[in-house]
């Protein structure tokens, strides 16, 4: 069974563009999450996805935007980069949620925005 | 809210020794689940161990077990049989409950403690 899928791995941008992640969950999986990972901050959550909708949201501004498509695809933009957006972005796919649900994280996109 | 603390930022090990990493909770939700990952320096997530707050038995996985001492609020995680390969950042996080929207997937996570296992 393949694992969750994110693309690219590795993104270079500059300040004032934007940004779109892409994350392919487990087959089956209908949750996704997104995380940033930075040095500073460490892991923060952003959002989280279930069904098409989103479901719960991270304390970060609205230049972060999530969707997920009906084949629980799901991605992230970010617009207007800013410096500090410099981050790991991860991805993670669980079946539903519930007491004993386990999240499985991929890869993660390193962005960095000069 | 709920709080993660992960007290060792760093810690070695000797090949084949076991070694514990501590984590610390704080939450007033009476449900929740405790999760460990480890994080390679490719950095993947990988999912070690679960412990679900109504557990009776600590949680194993293969060489992995993890402490829980719920009056404490503690969940350390013990590595038996160290090997090289278990070199990472290892990463306690905590799920809240799930809600009536359906969701309840966020973890919260600690800082993470880097693991160095040598020869």
């Amino acid at each position: 069974k393949a694992g969750v899928t994110q693309t690219p791995r590795y993104l270079i941008k500059t300040r004032g563009q934007q940004v779109t992640l892409s994350c392919s969950p487990i087959s089956g999986h209908r949750s996704v999450s997104w995380y940033q990972q930075t040095p500073g901050q460490g892991l923060q959550f952003l959002f989280e996805y279930f069904s098409e909708t989103q479901r719960n949201k991270g304390n970060f501004p609205g230049r972060f935007s999530g969707r997920q498509f009906s084949n629980s695809r799901s991605e992230m933009n970010v617009s207007t980069l800013e410096l500090g957006d410099s981050a790991l972005y991860l991805c993670a796919s669980s079946s539903r949620g519930g007491e004993r649900n386990i999240q499985y994280f991929g890869a993660g996109t390193r962005l960095s925005v000069l | 809210a709920q709080k993660i603390t992960q007290t060792q930022p760093g810690m070695f090990v000797q090949e084949k020794e076991a070694v514990t990493l501590d984590c610390t909770y704080d939450t007033s939700d009476q449900s929740y689940g405790l999760f460990w990952y480890k994080q390679p320096s490719s950095g993947e997530m990988i999912f070690l161990i679960y412990q679900g707050s109504y557990d009776e038995q600590n949680a194993t996985e293969g060489r992995y077990s993890l402490n829980f001492q719920k009056a404490r609020k503690s969940a350390n995680l013990v590595i038996s049989a160290s090997q090289l390969g278990d070199s990472a950042m290892y990463f306690c996080a905590m799920r809240e409950p799930s809600d009536l929207t359906g969701g309840g997937n966020k973890l919260t996570f600690g800082t993470g403690t880097q693991l160095k296992v040598e020869l």
